[in-house]
């Protein structure tokens, strides 16, 4: 079945450590996205990416970074630079990169801890 | 701030009743989406309402969108407990290629 896959589901980190989160695709989806979800919180961008080898910062970008070299895959790498790193981190897609936003489609989520 | 309110922040009903949630915002939007989250887990997009639009139907969901007061209701009817989850509304904003989240509000559909 086509979707989402974000691993792990669980991470525990220890400070000053880096960490990355997996997100795969078989949606054949054009954008995908990062969103951080903290208790009792919306969703806050972290980064986008329209296209393969393009992506751009959202709100919350600094401590992270993305890489995007296949359509199917958008990892996101926690840095030790980002100072409050627990939260549940989101990925999505959607089947257009232009405007207005659709629809977007959800992976499970990975819960990151920092010990 | 881009987000716009949802409210109320939560919601406990019996099964059976009607829940409705709201959605307000403040910038000029081109579609609103409507989303649902189970603890633990990912969004779910339930439905999506352009801004030339005034009212939407799916199955026990009706969503509701005044462009004039800038807000957007989610109304589901005959709630049961499986619709015990958070509800998000997303605003895809003019102009942005961006959508913007609400923080939700959290139904609980006692038994």
């Amino acid at each position: 079945d086509g979707g989402i896959t974000q691993s792990p589901k669980y991470l525990f980190r220890k400070e000053g450590q880096n960490v990355t989160l997996s997100c795969e695709q078989n949606l054949n989806h054009d954008a995908m996205y990062w969103y951080r979800q903290d208790p009792g919180q919306g969703l806050r961008l972290i980064y986008y990416s329209q296209i393969v080898n393009d992506f751009q910062k959202g709100d919350i970008a600094e401590g992270y970074s993305v890489s995007r070299e296949k359509k199917e895959s958008f990892p996101l790498t926690v840095t030790s630079a980002q100072k409050n790193p627990t939260a549940f981190y989101l990925c999505a897609s959607s089947i257009n990169s232009g405007r207005p936003r659709g629809e977007l489609f959800f992976g499970e989520g990975s819960r990151l801890t920092v010990l | 701030s881009q987000q716009g309110e949802e409210d109320p922040q939560a919601l406990s009903i019996q099964e059976g009743e009607n829940a409705t949630m709201n959605c307000s915002y403040k910038t000029s939007i081109n579609n609103l989406q409507w989303y649902r989250q189970n603890s633990g887990r990912g969004l779910v997009h339930l439905i999506l309402i352009r801004s030339n639009e005034r009212e939407k139907h799916s199955g026990r969901l009706r969503v509701t969108l005044d462009t004039s007061k800038k807000s957007s209701s989610l109304l589901i009817t005959a709630s049961r407990a499986a619709d015990t989850a958070s509800y998000f509304c997303a605003r895809a904003q003019g102009g942005s290629e961006k959508l913007v989240f609400g923080k939700g509000t959290k139904l609980t559909v006692n038994p």
